[in-house]
């Protein structure tokens, strides 16, 4: 089975600084990767993936994120945060084979990105 | 735009009562989930199904059921809401039986349910 690691549960971080936020997961297949934001008392929203192709994927709001496989590794990257990036981040991952249980997605613990004045 | 509905935004319930979460999905999607959030663990899965009348145990179905009778509409069922049972309760769809738009999922606000 597949899991997910995200390293550090609370991240602050002064405005207009960059940000890394990482993300490790163990599986012994080849997987797909996402990263999804949760603003305060709402669902959550796909920033990017990685299906195949370019290992850096760019998502929305100026993140980005780079696949290493050796590393096992998808870590989100911003280079100047704003105010409004103030959020939970999950990374999550799943099977790339065809399979029923391939549809599920197994998400990490969460980072609280906190972005200060 | 993908569409995803939860019936209540919030949810205050007595210990033993049944709680029902509705859930609604207004493209056509194959696939509906149920998470339940909690901090410090991330998202769980409890239940999905990729097809009307179909279901699936995801990680902790424990205490829940859930119903798919239609396309669009997926519920999740308290039999006996319990006090641990307290969460927020997140409701995700995707389309397709094949390929990677499949594992594409889209949320719902979420229904934070306290049971007392």
């Amino acid at each position: 089975a597949q899991s997910v690691t995200q390293l550090d549960s609370q991240v602050p971080v002064f405005e207009e600084a960059p940000v890394e936020l990482r993300c490790n997961y163990s599986s012994s297949v080849s997987v797909y990767l996402f990263w999804y934001v949760q603003y305060p008392n709402q669902g959550l929203q796909l920033l990017l993936k990685y299906l195949s192709g370019s290992t850096l994927v760019k998502g929305i709001n100026g993140f980005e994120a780079e696949f290493n496989k050796s590393q096992t590794s998808f870590h989100l990257r911003k280079p100047s945060v704003h105010i409004s990036d103030t959020a939970e981040y999950f990374c999550a991952v799943t099977l790339s084979i065809s399979s029923g249980s391939a549809r599920q997605l197994t998400f990490g613990s969460g980072t609280q990105l906190t972005v200060l004045p | 735009d993908v569409k995803v509905t939860q019936s209540s935004r919030y949810l205050v319930k007595r210990t033993g009562e049944k709680v029902f979460l509705e859930c609604v999905q207004d493209m056509d999607h194959e696939n509906m989930f149920w998470y339940r959030q909690d901090p410090g663990l991330g998202l769980r899965l409890i239940y999905f199904s990729y097809d009307v009348k179909m279901k699936e145990k995801g990680d902790i179905p424990e205490g829940y059921s859930v119903s798919r009778e239609k396309k669009e509409r997926f519920s999740l069922i308290l039999e006996s809401a319990s006090t641990n049972q307290t969460s927020m309760y997140l409701c995700a769809s995707s389309r397709g039986t094949s390929g990677a738009k499949r594992n594409e999922q889209f949320f719902g606000p979420g229904t934070r349910l306290t049971v007392l």
